[in-house]
């Protein structure tokens, strides 16, 4: 597509519950990132994937945060059992791999109630 | 000490005023500087990056990287109201984490007509 795509555009889910989030990266980008925003704290670092490579997963907060990349391409993050501070917005962005910056989608709004 | 700091403002400007927003970092091994601005409810939008220090202009962009001093900045010409908006200086190197970026906390910045 013609850019980075996320989904859903906000959820909105029960402590305690599992949620999942998607991101559809440009076509041909090998690198997608997870970062997590939230007041006060701004932009963090939570994985990478590079192509089919294992993830470096050293941004993700705890052990109820993982993802997976299918195919080099689509990216699901998970969270379990969700906690009030997993209220945030989970932004997507994919690179061709190089260190020119990269592209951001409009990212999942959580809000965990 | 966060490694990047940057002041959350908010700054604002009469139409057609200079803006000038700044970052200092601490991680000297930094090599990648960009500046991404971001609408509310958006995700961040890449508008200039640099790698090493010295200048690159577009348009009315101005980005600036003194990495002796460890401070970048961007100054805004002829600013617009369309210009509000935050402003996330970010900056990377190359590491296990790909080009993960670290980012300062964002300056809102409103220019009023």
């Amino acid at each position: 597509g013609a850019g980075v795509s996320q989904s859903p555009s906000n959820k909105v889910t029960e402590k305690g519950k599992d949620v999942e989030l998607r991101c559809d990266p440009i076509s041909g980008h090998t690198a997608l990132y997870w970062y997590r925003q939230s007041l006060g704290q701004g932009l963090e670092f939570l994985i990478y994937f590079q192509g089919n490579s294992a993830p470096d997963k050293s941004g993700l907060p705890s052990d109820r945060f993982s993802a997976e990349r299918t195919g080099g391409s689509v990216s699901t993050l998970t969270i379990q059992r969700t906690q009030q501070e997993d209220s945030a917005v989970y932004l997507c962005a994919s690179s061709p791999g190089t260190g020119g910056g990269y592209t951001f989608g409009s990212g999942t709004r959580l809000t965990v109630v | 000490q966060k490694e990047v700091e940057q002041d959350p403002g908010p700054l604002s400007v009469p139409e057609g005023a200079i803006v000038s927003l700044n970052c200092t970092y601490s991680n000297s091994a930094f090599q990648y500087f960009m500046w991404y601005r971001q609408y509310s409810r958006k995700g961040p939008e890449l508008l200039m990056y640099t790698y090493s220090s010295g200048n690159k202009e577009d348009g009315r962009f101005t980005a600036q990287v003194d990495k002796s001093s460890k401070y970048i900045s961007l100054f805004i010409r002829d600013s617009q109201p369309s210009d509000s908006a935050t402003y996330l200086c970010a900056m990377s190197l190359n590491s296990n984490s790909g080009y993960a970026l670290n980012f300062g906390k964002g300056t809102s910045l409103l220019v009023t007509p």
